[in-house]
């Protein structure tokens, strides 16, 4: 699977946007972009994914860099329960397992 | 989305003694069950793959024999954990996807258990 690279943490203030990036260079032509979320002592949660367009659901936005190099997750309006981990991933349409990276922690202020 | 039970959602057990993990699709027929182990502060490290009718691939280091992984129906997958350690000891939570032939198979998480061996 090709690799992600995330920030470690981020800091966000309640109702405020909070922008996720994600750097994946060597994404290939078929994998997918995902992103989970795992708050403490508890499986992670499906957020989004995307293949090359923009995405928008009632969870979060994913904007996608043109050449897929690179993506961001967009929480428009943090609130104290979006604190958790968030794991930007790739998978390919085959659908084998997901492999989790380290993810960015993200902390929300109120 | 789908939903994924586990069960126990936490166990304590002495060393030496077996554990067994229970990971069900509640609306949907899961072809294929994957299961992962996370230690403190760490992330989720996938210990095998399995599918409905065939034995579990389990990635590289985690001992087969150890770990039994058991995918009996389309609902149900089960994990033992045979003559457990302390180093044992972690989170583990299962995961599923869904029907064949589809090109995109979402997967859908389990709670998880967290299991400590004395």
């Amino acid at each position: 699977d090709a690799k992600t690279t995330q920030p470690n943490s981020m800091e966000s203030n309640e109702e405020e946007p909070v922008h996720l990036p994600c750097n994946h260079s060597t994404i290939s032509g078929t994998d997918y972009i995902h992103w989970y979320r795992q708050l403490p002592s508890q499986g992670p949660e499906y957020v989004i994914h995307g293949l090359t367009s923009n995405v928008n659901n009632r969870m979060a936005s994913l904007a996608i860099a043109e050449d897929r190099k690179s993506s961001t997750l967009i929480l428009h309006r943090a609130t104290l329960r979006d604190a958790a981990v968030y794991y930007c991933i790739l998978r390919d349409s085959a659908g084998t397992a997901l492999i989790f990276g380290k993810g960015t922690t993200l902390s929300v202020s109120s | 989305g789908a939903v994924v039970s586990q069960h126990p959602s936490w166990v304590i057990c002495k060393s030496g003694t077996s554990v067994k993990i229970e990971c069900r699709s509640l609306d949907f027929q899961a072809t294929t069950m994957f299961w992962y182990r996370q230690f403190p502060k760490q992330s989720l490290m996938l210990m095998a793959t399995s599918n409905e009718g065939s034995k579990a691939t389990y990635e590289q280091g985690v001992e087969k024999d150890k770990f039994l992984i058991n995918h009996a129906s389309l609902t149900l997958s089960t994990l033992t954990v045979t003559s457990a350690h302390p180093e044992d000891s972690s989170f583990y939570i299962c995961s599923a996807s869904g029907l064949a032939g589809i090109p995109y198979n979402e997967q859908f998480f389990g709670p998880g258990t967290r299991l400590t061996v004395l």
